[in-house]
C-alpha cells in the first residue's frame, strides 16, 4: 500500500496568515491527490482533487500544486471557517490511502 | 443536488455484525460507484472497500477481506456496507463516498453524514 505522509500533524495560525500543509507518498501518484477538509463532527469535504483543480464552491484562497510524490495544499489568507483539519488522499492505485491529517487551529 | 443520507448510529457487541444504509439522490446512481470509508474516534480515514453501481463489481481492503461485504439495491438507489465478527476496535464513524472522475483514479464527492458503529459488551 502506498504510505501518505502528512505535515504538521497540527499547526496554530492567525486570521490572514498563509498556510502550507504537505503531503509526500512513499511512491510515485501523478497527480492523482485529493485534499479535504473535515470539521469536527462532520464528513470530509471534498476541496481539492487531481492535485490542484479546485472543487466547486470552494473559496480561491485554497490552492494545490505537485505532481510525483510530493504536494501541498496552501490557504493564502487564512479565515475564521477555515480551522479544520485537512486530510490528502492518493487514488493512484488501489487501495486508496489517506494522510494522517493536519489540524489547523487558532493561534 | 447530490445528497447521500446514511442510517443511523448502531450498538453492538462484540461478535455480531452491523448492516449500514447509504441512500443516494440527486444524479444516476448507476453511474457512480460508491466507496466506504471507516474513521476510528480521533484517528485518520480508512478506506475498506468500494462496490460499482453499475455492475455489482467489488474492491475490498485486505484488511476487511472476508468480514465486510458491500451491496447496493438500484432499485432503493441504496448501498450497504455489512460488517461481520466486530470487534472493540471496530468502533467508529463509517462513511459512504461516491467516487467522481476516472475509475480507480478518482476523488470523493460528496460523502454521506456518517454512521457511528459502538462495539461494546
Amino acid at each position: 500500500d502506498i504510505q501518505m505522509t502528512q505535515s504538521p500533524s497540527s499547526l496554530s495560525a492567525s486570521v490572514g496568515d498563509r498556510v502550507t500543509i504537505t503531503c509526500r507518498a512513499s511512491q510515485y501518484i501523478s497527480n492523482n491527490l485529493n485534499w479535504y477538509q473535515q470539521k469536527p463532527g462532520k464528513a470530509p469535504q471534498l476541496f481539492i482533487y487531481s492535485a490542484s483543480n479546485l472543487q466547486s464552491g470552494v473559496p480561491s484562497r485554497f490552492s494545490g500544486s505537485g505532481s510525483g510524490t510530493d504536494f501541498t495544499l496552501t490557504i493564502s489568507s487564512l479565515q475564521p471557517e477555515d480551522f479544520a483539519s485537512y486530510f490528502c488522499h492518493q487514488s493512484y492505485t488501489t487501495p486508496p490511502t489517506f494522510g494522517g491529517g493536519t489540524k489547523v487551529g487558532i493561534k | 443536488q447530490v445528497h447521500l443520507v446514511q442510517s443511523g448510529p448502531e450498538v453492538k457487541k462484540p461478535g455480531a455484525s452491523v448492516k449500514v444504509a447509504c441512500k443516494a439522490s440527486g444524479y444516476t446512481f448507476s453511474s457512480y460507484g460508491i466507496s466506504w470509508v471507516r474513521q476510528a474516534p480521533g484517528q485518520g480515514l480508512e478506506w475498506m472497500g468500494w462496490i460499482s453501481t453499475y455492475n455489482g463489481n467489488t474492491n475490498y481492503a485486505q484488511k476487511f477481506q472476508g468480514r465486510v461485504t458491500v451491496t447496493t439495491d438500484t432499485s432503493t438507489t441504496t448501498a450497504y456496507m455489512e460488517l461481520r465478527s466486530l470487534r472493540s476496535d471496530d468502533t467508529a464513524v463509517y462513511y459512504c463516498a461516491r467516487e467522481v472522475g476516472a475509475i480507480d483514479r478518482g476523488w470523493f464527492d460528496p460523502w454521506g453524514q456518517g454512521t457511528l458503529v459502538t462495539v461494546s459488551s
